[in-house]
């Protein structure tokens, strides 16, 4: 089984600061992992993801997420919020290969103070 | 435009009376699933399907249906609705194992 633990629920950065979103999963087998954004009053949109190829991935907007197995973690980042960044944000795992959908943590809100 | 559609937007109900949220994708995706949002919670499983007549249950099926007739359709059926099941829906689908999931725009369901 697989699941994804996002630490803190809520987040706020000033404008012009670094994000830093975090996520740790467990997977019993290599992991796909995803990171979703949603606007509010939207669906989810995708970021970036990981499907064991480089472990840094650069996703769209600025976004980056490193993939540390040692760690099980995939924390997003971007080196300067900018107000339009203010969402929710989620972190998802698939096992590799598998046929079945992902499992989602919790959401982390970002708001971005002016 | 490649897109996942959802119908109804929104919706309110009573609690017993059946209802159907409908999915299309115009991708030929063979991997669609439906989930529930809740605040705190994220995003839950509640069936995904595979392939056309191919469905299995998710984190979260007690009180749902679905079929999977056609491959660009995927159904979710509430047979006798009850409050427990206000949630914002999504329904989504991918391609293949690794391949980015596409989510509809979302239902938002309540049940009186």
């Amino acid at each position: 089984a697989q699941s994804v633990t996002q630490l803190g629920s809520h987040v706020s950065v000033s404008e012009g600061a670094l994000v830093l979103l975090r996520c740790n999963y467990s997977s019993s087998v290599p992991p796909y992992l995803f990171w979703y954004v949603q606007y509010p009053n939207q669906g989810l949109q995708l970021l970036l993801k990981y499907t064991s190829a480089a472990t840094l991935v650069k996703g769209i907007n600025g976004f980056e997420a490193e993939f540390k197995k040692s760690e099980t973690s995939f924390h997003l980042t971007k080196p300067s919020a900018h107000m339009s960044d203010a969402a929710e944000y989620f972190c998802a795992v698939r096992p590799a290969g598998s046929a079945r959908q992902l499992t989602f943590g919790s959401g982390t809100q970002l708001t971005v103070l002016p | 435009e490649a897109q996942v559609t959802q119908n109804p937007r929104y919706l309110i109900t009573v609690t017993g009376k059946k209802l159907t949220v409908t999915c299309s994708q115009n991708m030929n995706h063979e991997y669609m699933s439906w989930y529930r949002q809740d605040p705190g919670l994220g995003l839950r499983q509640i069936y995904y399907s595979m392939n056309v007549e191919v469905t299995d249950k998710g984190d979260v099926p007690e009180g749902y249906k679905v079929s999977r007739k056609e491959k660009r359709n995927f159904p979710l059926i509430l047979e006798s609705p009850s409050p427990n099941q206000t949630s914002l829906y999504f329904c989504a689908s991918r391609e293949g194992v690794g391949n980015e999931q596409f989510f509809g725009p979302g239902t938002r369901l309540t049940v009186l």
